[in-house]
């Protein structure tokens, strides 16, 4: 399973534009690119997943490179409620399913 | 349709004893993921039952356990219980397996004591 590297921790304040990027430089050319949101005392929510380029849904964006060796994820115009901690993950079916240490956003007011 | 369920919701025991917590997954998910948290390792990937077969399982001890039903229901048990086991354990359904958009439950709250 290929290794992710996210920052620790992000600050940010209300109604603007976060990007949070993962490194993960020995991504498998079958793996894909999954992010997680959590909340405390919750279970992870899926937010988005991606393979190459660009992938957006209603909430965030996910850019990938041409070398897949890193993505970002973008979330447009945060609120309060969008503090949590995000989780970078890469991988396919059939794979060890390993959480890193994850990216503690706070937003501000 | 309705989310992935876990039964019970919080659970206390004593060391030594043993433990069977329960996962319903996403009606037509086939695949049933359990994982670990802790506030010190973080969440930690226990194993994967895909159509009632492991096809997954993580750096855990024998004393970790799991099954899936036909219906895909999933039960985890630990047995021998330790201190170090007080953890929250969540279960995440997806329908392709594997790293593909899982449901995460809102977990169940095991103490040890």
């Amino acid at each position: 399973l290929a290794k992710t590297t996210q920052p620790i921790s992000m600050d940010s304040y209300e109604g603007q534009e976060v990007n949070i990027t993962c490194s993960h430089n020995n991504i498998a050319t079958n793996d894909y690119i999954t992010w997680y949101q959590q909340f405390p005392s919750q279970g992870p929510r899926f937010i988005i997943q991606g393979y190459k380029t660009k992938v957006t849904n209603e909430v965030a964006s996910l850019f990938i490179p041409a070398d897949r060796k890193s993505s970002t994820l973008s979330l447009p115009r945060v609120s309060l409620s969008d503090t949590a901690v995000y989780y970078c993950l890469v991988g396919g079916d059939n794979n060890d399913m390993r959480f890193g240490a994850g990216t503690r956003l706070t937003v501000k007011p | 349709k309705a989310g992935v369920t876990q039964t019970p919701r919080y659970l206390i025991k004593t060391r030594g004893q043993q433990v069977t917590l329960s996962c319903s997954p996403i009606s037509g998910h086939r695949s049933v993921s359990w994982y670990q948290q802790t506030p010190g390792q973080g969440l930690q990937f226990l194993f994967e039952y895909f159509s009632e077969t492991q096809r997954n399982k993580g750096n855990f001890p024998g004393r970790f356990s799991g099954r899936q039903f036909s219906n895909s229901r999933s039960e985890m048990n630990v047995s021998t219980l330790e201190l170090g086991d007080s953890a929250l354990y969540l279960c995440a359904s997806s329908a392709a397996g594997g790293l593909y958009e899982q449901y995460f439950g809102p977990g169940t709250r095991l103490t040890v004591t």
